[in-house]
């Protein structure tokens, strides 16, 4: 079955406590995304990689790290979290259309973080 | 900064009736184009995707795009209760990218 998983699913931590949200893809996808939703917001992408070693900016990268070591994991990290990254979290892994596959897309079940 | 606009709704449709939703962009270098529908408390899910001027059919849906006028639709044909969520707009520009953005999503309620 196609999956997309993240943990921890819930998160409360305190202002400045480093925190890693892990996500993982078992499709061998070579495209993976990280979204905050906010309310009145919509969905922003905070950074995407579309290989092992290659990630870039989204429109909000501010605050955020990541790192694409092996294909098949894409961490979140918050070196230094505070009361504005409170946020429902969601990885993604994608791979495009080609000549005879379609684009397929799958997100993970988000990761709800609050941060005090 | 690349803008994606949808009106937020809610948009109250009859079921059987066929429910339009619109999205605008401003950023003339975008090339690909995607419809998502996200239920209440639940992951977005990819539902159309389309590149190409013109109408993209896939069973009760169909996307359209124009991008001179940097206008991508998504009609529901059909619509039925089960339709009834937030429909996001997402659009990824350039080759090379995936740099997607998004609308803030338009509301749909189809009322038995």
């Amino acid at each position: 079955e196609a999956q997309v998983t993240q943990n921890p699913r819930y998160l409360i931590t305190v202002t400045g406590k480093k925190l890693t949200v892990t996500c993982s893809q078992n499709m061998n996808h070579e495209y993976m995304s990280w979204y905050r939703q906010d309310p009145g917001l919509g969905l922003r992408q905070i950074y995407y990689s579309m290989n092992v070693e290659v990630t870039d900016k989204g429109d909000v990268p501010e605050g955020y790290k990541v790192s694409r070591k092996e294909k098949r994991n894409f961490p979140l990290i918050l070196e230094s979290p505070s009361p504005n990254q409170t946020s429902l979290y969601f990885c993604a892994s994608s791979s495009p259309a080609g000549d005879t596959e379609p684009e397929t897309q799958y997100f993970g079940p988000g990761t709800r973080l609050l941060v005090l | 900064q690349k803008e994606v606009e949808q009106n937020s709704g809610p948009l109250s449709v009859p079921e059987g009736a066929i429910a339009s939703l619109n999205c605008t962009y401003s950023d003339r270098g975008s090339q690909s184009f995607f419809w998502y529908r996200q239920y209440s408390g639940k992951s977005p899910e990819l539902i159309m995707f389309i590149y190409s001027n013109g109408d993209k059919e896939d069973g009760r849906f169909t996307a359209q795009l124009n991008k001179a006028s940097q206008y991508v639709s998504l009609l529901i044909r059909d619509s039925q209760p089960s339709d009834s969520a937030t429909y996001l707009c997402a659009v990824k520009t350039g080759a090379g990218s995936y740099q997607l953005t998004f609308g803030k999503g338009t509301k749909l309620s189809v009322i038995p």
